[in-house]
């Protein structure tokens, strides 16, 4: 166990369906960080969150929106799927954002697949 | 921009041969540089990272990799393969001078298969 908890592990829907995705970071970390990986696409960032405030975007569709709460979970809305949403969505924490010395890396979760039928 | 390249798709070698990862990548400041190691249905594992400070890095489970400022590249490498080293290895990079964000950039991913 990792220590970074996603649910749900397996989610099926059809498209046009709207799903949220949930994160719970690694006790005391504070950074929250989204990917998607897909077989064509590789491990594709789409969005940081440090302390409840969004800290970077990268590809993220307008379709999708996160967030992360006081309590520092985190959570990734996908809306009006498509077929090609189908992919692994994975959570990272890290302590902080990762400036100067502290750049440890990262903690991941194990994924929630999504399915879209 | 950053970017990571990783060259093949997929490395084959015989359990007991060493083996090597290939891992470039491109940023504009001074790199951070990880190995993650992904076994199916898991989410990623850290290998080790390279920070500043010796060239050569070693990591968990026999693994190192050697930092090469001048050709850009972070090779991962193991002395003896193992069967259980079979995995989906991805390197990733984040340039330590962009204070705006701190993500990762992952490669695509190399598919190592060790045989016995």
């Amino acid at each position: 166990d990792s220590g970074v908890t996603q649910t749900p592990k397996h989610l099926i829907t059809a498209t046009g369906q709207r799903v949220t995705l949930r994160c719970s970071p690694r006790s005391g970390d504070l950074s929250v960080y989204w990917y998607q990986q897909s077989l064509d696409q590789g491990l594709q960032f789409l969005i940081q969150y440090y302390n409840g405030e969004e800290r970077a975007k990268g590809n993220i569709l307008e379709r999708f929106s996160a967030q992360q709460f006081p309590d520092l979970h985190s959570e990734l809305n996908l809306s009006s799927l498509e077929l090609g949403d189908s992919a692994l969505y994975f959570c990272a924490s890290s302590e902080r954002p990762m400036t100067g010395r502290y750049s440890y890396g990262y903690t991941f979760g194990s994924g929630t697949r999504l399915t879209v039928v | 921009a950053q970017s990571v390249a990783q060259p093949e798709d997929q490395v084959n070698v015989a359990e007991g041969n060493p083996l090597t990862v290939k891992c470039t990548y491109s940023v504009s400041g001074n790199p951070y540089l990880f190995w993650y190691v992904q076994y199916p249905n898991r989410g990623l594992q850290f290998l080790l990272k390279y920070i500043t400070g010796d060239n050569l890095v070693k990591g968990s489970y026999g693994f190192e990799a050697e930092f090469n400022k001048s050709q850009t590249s972070f090779h991962l490498k193991k002395p003896s393969a193992l069967v259980s080293d079979s995995a989906l290895y991805f390197c990733a990079v984040r340039d330590s001078g962009n204070q705006a964000g701190t993500a990762l950039i992952f490669g695509k991913g190399t598919t190592l298969s060790v045989s016995s």
